[in-house]
């Protein structure tokens, strides 16, 4: 079974700087999904961004980019000019690539990190 | 934009109670998915559907049922409530097709009594 691992439960970041959020995984398959979600106090679960393992290059979705790293299944992803808008918990999941391409296998999280912005 | 709705935001009910949560999604999406989300552990995979009338268990299914009588609605039962299922439940959906990211709804938070 996979597992999703966030290392650190809270993290606190001046508006305007940088953040890196870690997340390590562990798994025997090859080819799979990686994701950010983001949710706020309102509940609602925002994908941030996404990551096909066969993808050697790094997803960027305006201020947020991951950092991955296939050999050492890791998935950080990096908030640059935080906005308070940011402040949520973020979640890494993980998804096994189906290969029908159905995507019917639920996902596989992190317990969250915590992220304050700080004005 | 997929619109993933829950019946409830907030639900209180009672030990031994049949309890109904209600998932619809507005985007004839073919998968849909019930979470459980405690402070400190995440979310777990409690069901999943891939298709009408089908259905799979995920990491925690005990104590669940689930019911896809159609497309686009999916429903969670706790047969008899018990208090350590209070908690947040999550619905999410995803196309069929494309390996495609799951949409979530806004949650029902439950509280058994």
């Amino acid at each position: 079974a996979q597992t999703v691992t966030q290392s650190q439960p809270e993290m606190s970041v001046q508006e305007a700087e940088t953040v890196t959020l870690s997340c390590t995984y562990d798994t025997s398959e090859s080819d799979y999904y990686l994701f950010w979600y983001k949710q706020p106090p309102s509940r609602q679960m925002i994908l941030v961004i996404r990551q096909e393992a066969y993808k050697q290059q790094n997803a960027t979705e305006n201020r947020f980019s991951v950092n991955f790293q296939k050999a050492a299944k890791s998935f950080s992803l990096k908030i640059s000019d935080s906005q308070l808008g940011d402040a949520a918990m973020y979640f890494c999941a993980y998804r096994s690539a189906d290969p029908s391409g159905g995507g019917a296998d639920g996902l596989t999280f992190g317990k969250g990190t915590h992220l304050i912005i700080q004005p | 934009d997929v619109k993933v709705t829950q019946s409830s935001r907030y639900l209180v009910k009672r030990t031994g109670e049949k309890v109904f949560l209600e998932c619809v999604q507005d985007m004839d999406h073919e998968n849909m998915f019930w979470y459980r989300q405690d402070p400190g552990l995440g979310l777990r995979l409690i069901y999943f559907s891939y298709d009408v009338k089908m259905k799979e268990k995920g990491d925690i299914p005990e104590g669940y049922s689930v019911s896809r009588e159609k497309k686009e609605r999916f429903s969670l039962i706790l047969e008899s409530a018990s208090t350590n299922q209070t908690s947040m439940y999550l619905c999410a959906s995803s196309p069929g097709v494309g390996n495609q990211p799951q949409h979530f709804g806004d949650g029902t938070r439950l509280s058994i009594l």
